[in-house]
């Protein structure tokens, strides 16, 4: 069974970091480029970036670029998305999605709140 | 960018209808189109890939058709577990794009 866990939501001030852990399992995460999306309190879902197996081929949507960066750890299964320099419309919630020919299974979510 | 545009924005249907959801993209895409079911304070559930594909384990009243810039996604007969919000979502090109979401109501 596939399962995607997010973790390290939470509030952070305008200006602050976070990073975002998804941890993968019940599929071989190396083979697969993953996916971070969000989605804004009643709002739609934006795709945030995409990563490829070894880390080495990564996009990301305009408006985090330079801010935010994906990473993986294969070995440990885990996908992170470091986040720097939070404004108050990166509030969301934060998906990680696995590929959609393997199932497209998203995680629960974790929501970032970015207020002061 | 690729622009999705799905229509209506809303809908309101019976339980047994027949409800066909339309997503166009402003250029084309091939058939990288994805379909995802969405449920309040749940997350998303991926429904079709590559335009027609079902996801394992979604029932067959789910379908989807489309090539290019035109897609549809059809649900054949509305029982009162599909009344949620669906989106669609390009991944021919970076940056990826989702619809703008069609939430189907009870009538």
């Amino acid at each position: 069974e596939v399962q995607l866990v997010e973790s390290g939501g939470g509030l952070v001030q305008p200006g602050g970091s976070l990073r975002l852990s998804c941890e993968a399992s019940g599929f071989t995460f190396t083979s697969y480029w993953m996916n971070w999306v969000r989605q804004a309190p009643g709002k739609g879902l934006e795709w945030v970036a995409t990563i490829n197996q070894d880390g080495s081929e990564k996009y990301y949507v305009d408006s985090v670029k330079g801010r935010f960066t994906t990473t993986r750890d294969n070995a440990k299964n885990s996908l992170y998305l470091q986040m720097t320099s939070l404004r108050a419309e990166d509030t969301a919630v934060y998906y990680c999605v696995s590929p959609y020919k393997i199932g497209g299974y998203w995680g629960q979510g974790t929501l970032v709140t970015v207020s002061s | 960018d690729i622009q999705m545009t799905q229509s209506p924005s809303s809908l309101s249907a019976s339980v047994g209808d027949r409800v066909t959801i339309t997503c166009r993209a402003s250029q084309g895409i091939s058939n990288y189109l994805a379909w995802f079911q969405q449920k309040p304070g749940k997350a998303p559930k991926s429904l079709i890939y590559a335009a027609s594909s079902l996801q394992s384990g979604v029932p067959s009243k789910f379908s989807g058709s489309g090539y290019g810039t035109h897609f549809t996604l059809t649900i054949s007969s509305l029982q009162p577990e599909d009344f949620a919000t669906y989106y669609c979502q390009q991944y021919n090109s970076y940056p990826r794009t989702f619809g703008q979401g069609t939430k189907v109501e009870i009538k």
